[in-house]
């Protein structure tokens, strides 16, 4: 069980607009940016997005937002070369005696372009 | 250009120790003010988040992990690493390293797979 909940699957056509979600608490995405990583056919993951601002070199057509405890990664303008598995990821926090602060992922969310 | 290359052995038996070590290279590894992490994914499976290091010694590491987990820096090699101990086959999985700060990592090692068994 993931600390944040994200899509299991997306699909979208060529040039579509496709928005991937992921929901958390307030002890991590209600109080941190999160990052989203892009990871294709198994290989090494590629940074897309840190908060709402993407790293160089990637394309404008991807963009990040949140809103209360759910982060949003969009991509405008669908393209072949985005099929691949996202990863959304931040910081959790926790002053309880029983647990500790930790990076948390999603669960992964699998976007195939049609 | 900085860049991030995980080493070390691909095959270890359970109950023993699973060592991997990260070196970076193109950078100024020693004076960088950032977070160097260990994350693994099984096959087929999310991505996990082990722990991290500052190379000031500073860690933080999974609460399921902790017990077994230990993170050491060398900065005379730019190299940080990874000890895992009594491994199973549940620790079988890709290894990669990452940089990153308090929040995001923005390079990743391209990932060394580590299979437990005998």
């Amino acid at each position: 069980q993931s600390a944040l909940t994200q899509e299991a699957s997306v699909s979208g056509t060529v040039g579509q607009k496709v928005t991937l979600s992921c929901a958390g608490t307030r002890n991590n995405i209600g109080s941190y940016a999160v990052g989203w990583y892009q990871q294709i056919s198994h290989g090494a993951p590629k940074t897309v997005m840190f908060g709402d601002s993407p790293p160089s070199g990637i394309p404008d057509r991807f963009s990040g937002s949140k809103s209360g405890t759910t982060a949003f990664l969009t991509i405008s303008g669908l393209q072949p070369e985005d099929e691949a598995d996202y990863y959304c990821s931040t910081w959790d926090y926790s002053l309880s005696a029983d647990t500790f602060s930790a990076q948390v992922f999603g669960g992964g969310t699998k976007l195939t372009v049609l | 250009q900085v860049q991030l290359q995980e080493s070390g052995p691909r095959l270890v038996k359970p109950s023993q120790t699973l060592s991997l070590t990260c070196t970076v290279s193109g950078g100024s590894f020693r004076y960088d003010p950032y977070y160097w992490t260990w994350i693994r994914q099984p096959a087929g499976k999310g991505l996990e988040w082990i722990g991290r290091i500052q190379t000031s010694g500073n860690t933080n590491y999974s609460p399921s992990l902790k017990s077994r987990v230990t993170m050491s820096v060398d900065t005379s090699k730019n190299q940080f690493s990874l000890k895992l101990t009594s491994v199973t086959a549940a620790d079988t999985a890709v290894y990669y390293c990452a940089r990153g700060n308090e929040l995001y990592f923005d390079l990743w090692g391209q990932g060394t797979l580590v299979t437990v068994s005998s």
